[in-house]
């Protein structure tokens, strides 16, 4: 199966609250790790990533999280908006290979 | 929007038909891929191409067929397929090959096989 997976499916959060999305990944050789957002009707676009010599990556309104010891990377976003009701998908690269390794996705919902 | 458009957006086939997905990437990148996301299920890796040279075929059945003339355009022919390959069909692109480039995704084609 997958190496790379989510602990829950669905997070609703309320408008202008923070939202954590989490990650589990099984692969301790995966030194690169991105999150997409899918929203509705469109393809997964690139949020943010992380390589593994870092813990924490901050971009605009969105942090990362990599938790090497446990094998565990988050998604942090603050002020939540109705825009950012979409799916996100964490994602590994496969070590030795060329491949990007999908997780299962975490469907977003932001009430307002 | 991404630079990757792919078309048609939407397509309904019957299981005898032959149709073609096609996917047109203006960023310039080398390499191109072909991923199947079915619901409650990740994305599946079907095809890749590096320098319009297949580079992978992801135990995908003969009934999918890709063609890609260059390293800008890439195809999907569809033949005799069944009705649990309705899914939504998406095609990326990226600078180079490796699990370490950035995907650049179209909006994808939503098949229904009837």
């Amino acid at each position: 199966g997958e190496s790379v997976g989510l602990h829950l499916p669905t997070l609703s959060v309320q408008e202008g609250d923070n939202s954590i999305i989490n990650c589990a990944y099984s692969n301790s050789a995966s030194d690169y790790f991105i999150w997409y957002k899918q929203e509705s009707g469109k393809g997964p676009q690139f949020i943010i990533d992380i390589r593994s010599n870092m813990d924490k990556r901050q971009g605009q309104r969105v942090t990362v999280l990599l938790n090497k010891t446990v094998k565990h990377l988050s998604l942090q976003i603050a002020a939540t908006q109705p825009g950012d009701s979409a799916v996100y998908f964490c994602a590994e690269n496969e070590p030795g290979g060329f491949k990007t390794i999908f997780g299962a996705g975490t469907r977003l919902f932001v009430k307002a | 929007e991404t630079g990757v458009t792919q078309t048609p957006r939407h397509l309904v086939m019957g299981m005898t038909n032959k149709k073609s997905l096609k996917c047109e990437q203006h960023l310039g990148h080398n390499a191109m891929y072909w991923y199947k996301q079915s619901a409650k299920k990740p994305l599946e890796l079907m095809f890749v191409y590096n320098f319009k040279e297949q580079t992978e075929n992801n135990s995908v059945p003969s009934r999918f067929s890709p063609e890609c003339p260059n390293s800008s355009h890439l195809f999907l022919h569809l033949h005799t397929l069944q009705p649990e390959d309705s899914a939504l069909y998406l095609c990326a692109s990226s600078q180079g090959l490796g699990g370490k480039e950035k995907l650049f995704f179209g909006s994808g084609t939503q098949l229904s096989v009837l």
